[in-house]
Protein backbone atom coordinates (compact mmCIF):
# COMPACT_ATOMS: atom_id res chain seq x y z
CA UNK A 1 0.00 0.00 0.00
CA UNK A 2 1.16 3.80 -0.75
CA UNK A 3 2.44 5.47 2.31
CA UNK A 4 3.28 8.80 2.98
CA UNK A 5 6.42 9.74 1.26
CA UNK A 6 8.71 13.04 2.16
CA UNK A 7 11.80 14.31 0.50
CA UNK A 8 14.42 14.91 0.86
CA UNK A 9 15.07 12.29 3.65
CA UNK A 10 18.35 13.94 5.03
CA UNK A 11 19.36 17.30 4.27
CA UNK A 12 22.36 19.30 5.42
CA UNK A 13 22.47 23.40 5.49
CA UNK A 14 24.11 26.05 6.71
CA UNK A 15 22.63 28.57 9.01
CA UNK A 16 20.85 31.16 7.70
CA UNK A 17 19.65 29.39 4.56
CA UNK A 18 16.39 28.33 3.70
CA UNK A 19 15.05 25.13 2.90
CA UNK A 20 12.28 23.22 1.72
CA UNK A 21 10.79 19.89 2.57
CA UNK A 22 8.17 18.03 0.81
CA UNK A 23 5.28 15.86 1.79
CA UNK A 24 3.40 13.60 -0.73
CA UNK A 25 0.51 11.87 1.72
CA UNK A 26 -1.48 8.77 1.03
CA UNK A 27 -3.64 9.01 -2.01
CA UNK A 28 -7.34 10.04 -1.31
CA UNK A 29 -6.05 11.48 1.61
CA UNK A 30 -6.77 15.75 2.65
CA UNK A 31 -5.04 16.45 5.29
CA UNK A 32 -1.65 16.68 6.20
CA UNK A 33 0.36 17.28 9.31
CA UNK A 34 4.12 18.60 10.26
CA UNK A 35 5.60 17.84 13.40
CA UNK A 36 8.97 18.42 14.54
CA UNK A 37 11.25 16.05 16.74
CA UNK A 38 14.38 16.95 18.07
CA UNK A 39 16.58 14.56 19.32
CA UNK A 40 15.21 12.33 22.60
CA UNK A 41 12.28 14.31 22.25
CA UNK A 42 8.58 13.63 21.87
CA UNK A 43 6.94 14.99 17.96
CA UNK A 44 6.06 18.33 18.43
CA UNK A 45 3.50 19.48 15.93
CA UNK A 46 3.92 22.54 13.84
CA UNK A 47 0.94 23.06 11.49
CA UNK A 48 -1.97 20.87 9.87
CA UNK A 49 -4.10 21.46 6.40
CA UNK A 50 -7.38 20.19 5.80
CA UNK A 51 -8.22 20.76 1.96
CA UNK A 52 -5.77 22.99 0.96
CA UNK A 53 -6.57 25.27 4.32
CA UNK A 54 -4.85 25.73 7.21
CA UNK A 55 -6.49 23.70 10.31
CA UNK A 56 -4.67 24.07 12.98
CA UNK A 57 -1.49 25.97 14.13
CA UNK A 58 0.85 24.77 16.66
CA UNK A 59 4.48 26.01 17.95
CA UNK A 60 6.01 26.52 14.53
CA UNK A 61 8.27 29.79 13.92
CA UNK A 62 7.69 32.58 12.05
CA UNK A 63 10.37 31.69 9.82
CA UNK A 64 8.48 28.70 8.70
CA UNK A 65 6.09 28.42 6.69
CA UNK A 66 4.02 25.93 4.73
CA UNK A 67 1.05 24.93 2.47
CA UNK A 68 -1.17 22.40 0.53
CA UNK A 69 -0.88 22.16 -2.97
CA UNK A 70 -4.18 21.44 -4.76
CA UNK A 71 -2.71 17.91 -5.40
CA UNK A 72 -3.03 17.63 -1.58
CA UNK A 73 1.06 17.64 -1.24
CA UNK A 74 2.47 19.66 1.39
CA UNK A 75 5.45 21.95 1.58
CA UNK A 76 7.37 23.06 4.83
CA UNK A 77 9.50 26.11 4.04
CA UNK A 78 12.12 27.24 6.16
CA UNK A 79 14.17 29.96 6.38
CA UNK A 80 17.21 31.26 8.08
CA UNK A 81 17.65 28.55 9.58
CA UNK A 82 19.00 28.06 13.12
CA UNK A 83 21.37 25.33 14.72
CA UNK A 84 18.63 24.87 17.14
CA UNK A 85 16.12 24.00 13.44
CA UNK A 86 18.27 20.43 13.34
CA UNK A 87 15.53 18.00 13.90
CA UNK A 88 13.54 15.11 12.15
CA UNK A 89 10.77 16.46 10.47
CA UNK A 90 7.74 14.25 9.59
CA UNK A 91 4.51 14.35 7.82
CA UNK A 92 1.63 12.94 8.69
CA UNK A 93 -1.68 12.77 6.15
CA UNK A 94 -5.14 11.42 6.95
CA UNK A 95 -8.51 10.83 5.14
CA UNK A 96 -10.38 13.68 6.67
CA UNK A 97 -10.16 16.04 9.66
CA UNK A 98 -8.57 14.38 12.76
CA UNK A 99 -11.38 16.45 14.76
CA UNK A 100 -14.88 14.90 12.86
CA UNK A 101 -17.29 13.00 15.32
CA UNK A 102 -17.40 9.56 13.79
CA UNK A 103 -14.82 9.79 11.36
CA UNK A 104 -12.73 7.29 13.79
CA UNK A 105 -9.55 8.95 11.73
CA UNK A 106 -6.08 7.80 12.30
CA UNK A 107 -2.84 9.46 10.51
CA UNK A 108 -0.16 7.76 8.75
CA UNK A 109 3.58 8.77 8.95
CA UNK A 110 6.08 9.29 6.69
CA UNK A 111 9.91 8.29 7.37
CA UNK A 112 10.83 11.68 7.53
CA UNK A 113 13.78 14.23 6.53
CA UNK A 114 16.54 14.71 8.78
CA UNK A 115 17.75 18.38 8.54
CA UNK A 116 20.93 19.19 10.09
CA UNK A 117 22.46 23.15 10.32
CA UNK A 118 26.00 23.40 10.33
CA UNK B 1 -5.87 22.07 25.37
CA UNK B 2 -4.81 18.42 25.57
CA UNK B 3 -1.78 17.27 27.05
CA UNK B 4 0.02 13.86 27.61
CA UNK B 5 2.20 12.31 30.31
CA UNK B 6 4.03 8.88 30.13
CA UNK B 7 5.22 8.52 33.26
CA UNK B 8 7.89 5.38 32.00
CA UNK B 9 10.68 7.41 30.17
CA UNK B 10 13.01 4.79 30.31
CA UNK B 11 12.07 0.89 30.64
CA UNK B 12 14.59 -2.25 30.85
CA UNK B 13 12.93 -5.81 30.71
CA UNK B 14 14.13 -9.08 30.43
CA UNK B 15 12.75 -10.59 27.44
CA UNK B 16 9.39 -12.67 28.45
CA UNK B 17 8.54 -9.83 31.13
CA UNK B 18 5.42 -8.32 31.10
CA UNK B 19 5.31 -4.55 30.10
CA UNK B 20 2.80 -1.93 30.72
CA UNK B 21 3.34 1.54 30.07
CA UNK B 22 1.43 4.40 31.51
CA UNK B 23 -0.35 6.75 29.80
CA UNK B 24 -2.70 9.75 31.31
CA UNK B 25 -4.09 12.42 28.87
CA UNK B 26 -5.83 15.82 30.65
CA UNK B 27 -9.18 16.84 28.39
CA UNK B 28 -12.64 16.62 29.76
CA UNK B 29 -14.27 15.99 26.51
CA UNK B 30 -14.11 13.33 24.11
CA UNK B 31 -11.27 11.98 22.65
CA UNK B 32 -9.33 9.64 20.25
CA UNK B 33 -5.91 8.02 21.72
CA UNK B 34 -3.86 6.19 19.85
CA UNK B 35 -0.55 4.75 20.74
CA UNK B 36 2.38 4.97 18.48
CA UNK B 37 6.08 2.51 18.17
CA UNK B 38 9.30 4.65 16.94
CA UNK B 39 12.04 1.43 16.00
CA UNK B 40 15.15 2.74 16.09
CA UNK B 41 16.10 5.44 13.10
CA UNK B 42 12.83 4.62 11.77
CA UNK B 43 9.23 6.66 11.47
CA UNK B 44 6.27 6.18 13.71
CA UNK B 45 4.25 3.38 13.19
CA UNK B 46 0.69 2.88 14.51
CA UNK B 47 0.38 0.06 17.30
CA UNK B 48 -3.43 0.39 18.11
CA UNK B 49 -6.03 3.09 18.40
CA UNK B 50 -9.23 3.89 20.52
CA UNK B 51 -12.39 5.48 19.12
CA UNK B 52 -15.27 4.73 20.89
CA UNK B 53 -16.90 1.06 21.98
CA UNK B 54 -15.02 -1.94 24.05
CA UNK B 55 -12.47 0.01 26.02
CA UNK B 56 -9.50 -2.82 25.45
CA UNK B 57 -8.38 -2.93 22.01
CA UNK B 58 -5.87 -5.08 20.53
CA UNK B 59 -3.35 -3.91 18.29
CA UNK B 60 -0.12 -5.41 16.67
CA UNK B 61 2.19 -7.83 17.47
CA UNK B 62 0.70 -8.71 20.34
CA UNK B 63 -0.12 -5.09 22.23
CA UNK B 64 -3.25 -4.28 23.71
CA UNK B 65 -4.37 -0.93 25.76
CA UNK B 66 -7.22 -0.36 28.19
CA UNK B 67 -8.96 3.34 27.98
CA UNK B 68 -10.26 3.82 31.76
CA UNK B 69 -12.23 7.07 30.95
CA UNK B 70 -12.36 7.28 35.09
CA UNK B 71 -8.96 7.90 35.54
CA UNK B 72 -7.75 8.89 32.18
CA UNK B 73 -5.76 6.88 31.42
CA UNK B 74 -4.75 4.46 27.86
CA UNK B 75 -2.18 2.04 29.25
CA UNK B 76 -0.51 0.38 27.23
CA UNK B 77 0.31 -3.53 27.75
CA UNK B 78 2.15 -6.40 26.84
CA UNK B 79 1.89 -9.60 28.49
CA UNK B 80 5.72 -11.26 27.05
CA UNK B 81 7.54 -8.63 25.06
CA UNK B 82 10.40 -9.99 22.86
CA UNK B 83 13.91 -8.19 22.34
CA UNK B 84 12.78 -6.80 19.01
CA UNK B 85 10.25 -4.37 20.78
CA UNK B 86 13.14 -2.51 21.89
CA UNK B 87 12.04 0.97 20.49
CA UNK B 88 10.18 4.33 21.62
CA UNK B 89 6.77 4.12 22.21
CA UNK B 90 4.47 7.20 22.17
CA UNK B 91 0.61 7.65 23.49
CA UNK B 92 -0.63 10.21 21.49
CA UNK B 93 -4.51 12.12 21.89
CA UNK B 94 -6.79 14.16 19.73
CA UNK B 95 -9.44 15.59 21.14
CA UNK B 96 -12.50 15.65 19.23
CA UNK B 97 -14.61 18.46 20.59
CA UNK B 98 -11.97 22.03 20.33
CA UNK B 99 -8.98 20.03 20.43
CA UNK B 100 -7.94 20.97 16.73
CA UNK B 101 -6.82 19.11 13.49
CA UNK B 102 -4.02 17.80 15.73
CA UNK B 103 -2.48 14.48 17.56
CA UNK B 104 -0.55 15.58 20.76
CA UNK B 105 1.97 13.37 21.63
CA UNK B 106 3.27 12.14 25.16
CA UNK B 107 6.75 12.49 26.19
CA UNK B 108 7.50 9.03 25.34
CA UNK B 109 8.93 5.99 26.70
CA UNK B 110 12.06 4.54 25.67
CA UNK B 111 11.91 0.43 26.13
CA UNK B 112 15.25 -1.68 26.25
CA UNK B 113 14.53 -5.32 26.05
CA UNK B 114 17.64 -7.32 27.08
CA UNK B 115 18.04 -11.12 25.87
Amino acid sequence: AAGVIQSPRHLIKEKRETATLKCYPIPRHDTVYWYQQGPGQDPQFLISFYEKMQSDKGSIPDRFSAQQFSDYHSELNMSSLELGDSALYFCASSQRHLSVWGANTEAFFGQGTRLTVV
Amino acid sequence: AQSVSQHNHHVILSEAASLELGCNYSYGGTVNLFWYVQYPGQHLQLLLKYFSGDPLVKGIKGFEAEFIKSKFSFNLRKPSVQWSDTAEYFCAVNALTGGGNKLTFGTGTQLKVEL
